[in-house]
């Protein structure tokens, strides 16, 4: 079974500071990897995906991830962060085959306080 | 926006009552999880479908149960309530060519 390390419980920047968050999974084949962010009294939205290709990947509010298979990582980032991108950051992992079930399984996820 | 809503949306119950939450997604998927999400654990599967009548266990599946009788609706039943299922309570389903999930808006379920 696959699990998913975040390093990060919670982290606290100023505005337009660098942003990294780690994640770790373990799984012996191919995986698609997510980023999700839930903001305050929200659900899961996505935020970026891995699937295959280019192992740089970029989502959506100038967030991009990496993913580097020989450390099981795909670690999140963006240049500059906002007071908006306070929220709660959560990777997940899954299988790249239907035996799954697509099932992901979550880190326990990093809350992103920005300071303005 | 998946087409994904969820119902009741807030509960309060007392320990020992059944409860039933519904998932309720307007694009056919067929691929539906039901998840809990609590401070400190993310998000855990409780139950998940791949199909009407076809359902399994996730890996907190005890003292939940589940059933689809029609592609759209899928239903989590707490049989007999306690206060360590208090949570919020996330429907998701599986879209897109990438195997990623959508989720719907979530129910905050208080047992007291």
């Amino acid at each position: 079974a696959q699990s998913v390390s975040q390093h990060n419980h919670h982290v606290i920047l100023s505005e337009a500071a660098s942003l990294e968050l780690g994640c770790n999974y373990s799984y012996g084949g191919t995986v698609n990897l997510f980023w999700y962010v839930q903001y305050p009294g929200q659900h899961l939205q996505l935020l970026l995906k891995y699937f295959s290709g280019d192992p740089l990947v970029k989502g959506i509010k100038g967030f991009e991830a990496e993913f580097i298979k020989s450390k099981f990582s795909f670690n999140l980032r963006k240049p500059s962060v906002q007071w908006s991108d306070t929220a709660e950051y959560f990777c997940a992992v899954t299988p790249n085959s239907g035996g799954s079930n697509y099932k992901l399984t979550f880190g326990k996820g990093t809350l992103l306080t920005v300071n303005p | 926006d998946a087409g994904i809503t969820q119902s009741p949306r807030h509960k309060v119950t007392e320990t020992g009552t059944p409860v039933t939450l519904r998932c309720h997604q307007t694009e056919n998927h067929r691929y539906m999880y039901w998840y809990r999400q609590d401070p400190g654990h993310g998000l855990r599967l409780i139950h998940y479908s791949y199909g009407v009548k076809d359902t399994d266990k996730g890996e907190v599946s005890d003292g939940y149960s589940v059933s689809r009788s029609k592609t759209e609706d899928f239903l989590l039943t707490l049989e007999s309530a306690t206060s360590s299922q208090t949570s919020v309570y996330f429907c998701a389903i599986r879209g897109g060519g990438s195997n990623e999930q959508f989720f719907g808006p979530g129910t905050r379920l208080t047992v007291l």
